[in-house]
């Protein structure tokens, strides 16, 4: 079964510095996408970034960027300079099934908190 | 532009009532999704559906069915509801469906079933 795992259910950081958030996952197939969602206090889920299998470079969106490792199904999520709206809920999700019957398939979260 | 939009915002709902929650989007997203959300076991696809017309069964199914009659909504019905279908309910919606697209999110509709 395909399968998405977090490791770690709750990290602090220090507003400014650098975390790192942990994702791997489980799959046979060769081509599939890799999403990081963030999930406030307020609830809504944003898309924080995206990373493409087939593509060797690791994806970056401003301060947010990932340590893509195929061989190894590592996915992990670095936060630079992190401020205090980047406190909430960040959720890994893979793209796993074939065709039509591809789904994200979600690990069980990571709570972020910034501290002042 | 609203996205989506999800109601009711959150519903108190009586054991063995029907209830439907809405779904609309905007964008003209060909797939839409519900999950729902529960502490400690994250994101669960309840059903889906890649085009208008067309629907399928997620990870947890039971007790739930959708319809999708046009490409802007897609609600989901509880026929019966029960205690164990409390839970955070989110819509969401993609270009295109088989996942290697962003979903978007609605702002979730939290139902207690007492």
């Amino acid at each position: 079964a395909q399968t998405v795992t977090q490791s770690q259910p709750e990290m602090s950081v220090q507003e400014a510095e650098t975390v790192t958030l942990s994702c791997t996952y489980d799959t046979s197939e060769s081509n599939y996408y890799l999403f990081w969602y963030k999930q406030p206090p307020s609830r809504q889920m944003i898309l924080v970034i995206r990373q493409e299998a087939y593509k060797q470079q690791n994806a970056t969106e401003n301060r947010f960027s990932v340590n893509f490792q195929k061989a190894a199904k590592s996915f992990s999520l670095k936060i630079s300079d992190s401020q205090l709206g980047d406190t909430a809920m960040y959720f890994c999700a893979f793209s796993g099934g074939a065709g039509n019957n591809r789904k994200l398939i979600w690990g069980l979260g990571t709570s972020l908190a910034v501290n002042p | 532009i609203a996205g989506i939009t999800q109601a009711p915002t959150s519903q108190i709902l009586a054991a063995g009532r029907r209830m439907t929650l809405r779904c609309t989007q905007d964008m003209r997203h060909n797939a839409m999704y519900w999950y729902r959300q529960d502490l400690g076991l994250g994101l669960r696809l309840i059903h889906y559906s890649n085009t208008a017309g067309t629907t399928g069964k997620g990870e947890v199914p039971d007790g739930y069915s959708v319809s999708r009659a046009n490409t802007d909504d897609f609600p989901l019905t509880l026929a019966s509801a029960v205690p164990s279908q409390t839970s955070v309910y989110f819509c969401a919606s993609s270009e295109v469906g088989g996942a290697f697209y962003e979903q978007y999110f609605g702002p979730g509709t939290r139902l207690t079933v007492t």
